[in-house]
């Protein structure tokens, strides 16, 4: 059973470096899957971050672009996120999850989340 | 980017009854359409996508329709664990997919 499990700081300081990793269990990274990230600013809907492939092709949100680095390390079976220069507006709860190619671009199975706050 | 409405913000329903959450695209995603529901402190789970297509072991009582200009969730008979958040997401522009601002649903 896959599953996926978010981790990081829970504080940063403003125009600090955001870094999360996301441990993938019971399923390879090694596989024709996108992997994604995600996030819900408090009161807000849900914005992509976003998508990485193991074979090293990559999706970043335009709004974003500047700011995010994500990166697969497949020894680990893990996915990390970067986003530097942090402000208040990045505070959220982060998610990743996983972009089978079978469903077009759906997103089948979430880590829980993990609430990152940008404050000094 | 393509906008996502998703009416209503919250919708007050009793255990038991229907429920039916509308999403519209600002333009066309043909069926690239895909339904979450999200819980506190529980990761978010895929109900549907391409429109109609339930996820796996998604019960019955959910379904998913539309096309064009409108889409819809609904839930035939809410059970408690029904109550959460519900967003719609397109894929139509993936992976510039967007999600809707979400449908609360609350006894």
């Amino acid at each position: 059973q896959v599953q996926l499990m978010e981790s990081g700081p829970g504080l940063v300081k403003p125009s600090d470096t955001l870094s999360l990793i996301c441990v993938v269990s019971g399923y390879s990274i090694n596989s024709d899957n996108w992997w994604g990230w995600v996030r819900q600013p408090p009161g807000k809907g849900l914005e992509w971050i976003g998508y990485i492939h193991y074979s090293g092709n990559i999706h970043y949100n335009p709004s974003l672009k500047s700011r995010v680095a994500m990166s697969v390390d497949t020894s680990e079976n893990h996915l990390s996120l970067r986003l530097t220069s942090v402000t208040a507006a990045d505070t959220a709860v982060y998610y990743c999850a996983r972009v089978p190619p079978t469903i077009g671009g759906a997103l089948d199975v979430w880590g829980q989340g993990t609430t990152v706050t940008v404050s000094s | 980017d393509i906008v996502m409405t998703q009416s209503p913000p919250t919708l007050s329903v009793s255990p038991g009854e229907r429920a039916t959450l509308s999403c519209r695209p600002s333009q066309g995603i043909n069926t690239y359409l895909a339904w979450y529901q999200l819980k506190p402190g529980q990761a978010p789970r895929l109900l549907i996508y391409n429109t109609s297509t339930r996820a796996t072991g998604v019960p019955a009582r959910f379904s998913g329709s539309g096309s064009g200009s409108e889409f819809a969730l609904t839930v035939s008979s809410l059970q408690s664990e029904d109550f959460a958040l519900y967003y719609c997401q397109q894929y139509y522009t993936w992976p510039s997919g967007t999600f809707g601002q979400g449908t609360q649903v609350q006894i």
